[in-house]
């Protein structure tokens, strides 16, 4: 059974502060990883990734995926209020296109 | 990326009865995919919608249940059937672009079954 597991699951920061979140993943037919931010009711899309040691970038916040140790991080730096969210790490798996979310981190940034 | 739209966006339901949740999205895809995701809880795939043929159901959900429509490549429906309180939950469709190993979210329907 595919599994994705997130750590820690929840974190209280100050604003400034950089956080590092965690995902690490136990599938068949890996496709891609994507992380994404859900603070109501539909997770964003942050990033997708394919490739090994390819950082994304977007503004603060950056990822990159370990192939090899089945791993990926957030990086959100310089954190605002705004960051506040629950953040969703999912594997891609097979032609079916099967997602399968890891229990999410959430993230309390606070002044 | 795709826009994605859902309705209702919230509802709260009696017992027994049934709700049908609509997603149309903005241009045709090939994958359509419904989640629902309890209080406190991660998201969880229900069923992949087949355009053309019955729905693919995950394990631990079936049609009676959970039917699924998908007459066209830009839309589909989820009707939560017979609803218990256990049924309230965030239901969300997703699609995923031809050709790309991302899939996208709507934006939600927030479901409270008294």
């Amino acid at each position: 059974e595919d599994k994705v597991v997130q750590s820690p699951l929840s974190l209280v920061v100050h604003e400034g502060d950089t956080v590092t979140l965690n995902c690490s993943y136990e599938v068949t037919n890996f496709r891609s990883l994507l992380w994404y931010k859900q603070e109501k009711k539909a997770p964003t899309f942050l990033f997708m990734l394919t490739s090994s040691g390819i950082e994304k970038k977007s503004g603060r916040l950056s990822s990159i995926l370990d192939k090899k140790e089945l791993f990926s991080i957030l990086n959100i730096t310089a954190t605002q209020t705004g960051d506040s969210a629950v953040y969703l790490c999912a594997v891609l798996t097979g032609t079916a296109s099967k997602l399968t979310f890891g229990t999410g981190t959430r993230l309390q940034v606070t002044l | 990326s795709a826009v994605i739209s859902q309705k209702p966006s919230r509802d709260i339901c009696q017992r027994g009865t049934s709700l049908t949740i609509q997603c149309q999205v903005d241009s045709q895809v090939t994958m359509m995919f419904w989640y629902r995701q309890q209080p406190g809880q991660s998201l969880t795939l229900i069923a992949t919608a087949n355009q053309g043929s019955e729905a693919t159901y995950e394990s631990g959900f079936v049609i009676d249940k959970f039917p699924i429509s998908r007459p066209n490549l830009t839309f589909s429906t989820l009707t939560v059937s017979n609803m218990s309180p256990e049924d309230s939950s965030i239901y969300l469709c997703s699609v995923l672009i031809s050709g790309a190993n991302e899939q996208y979210f709507g934006p939600g329907t927030r479901l409270t079954v008294t």
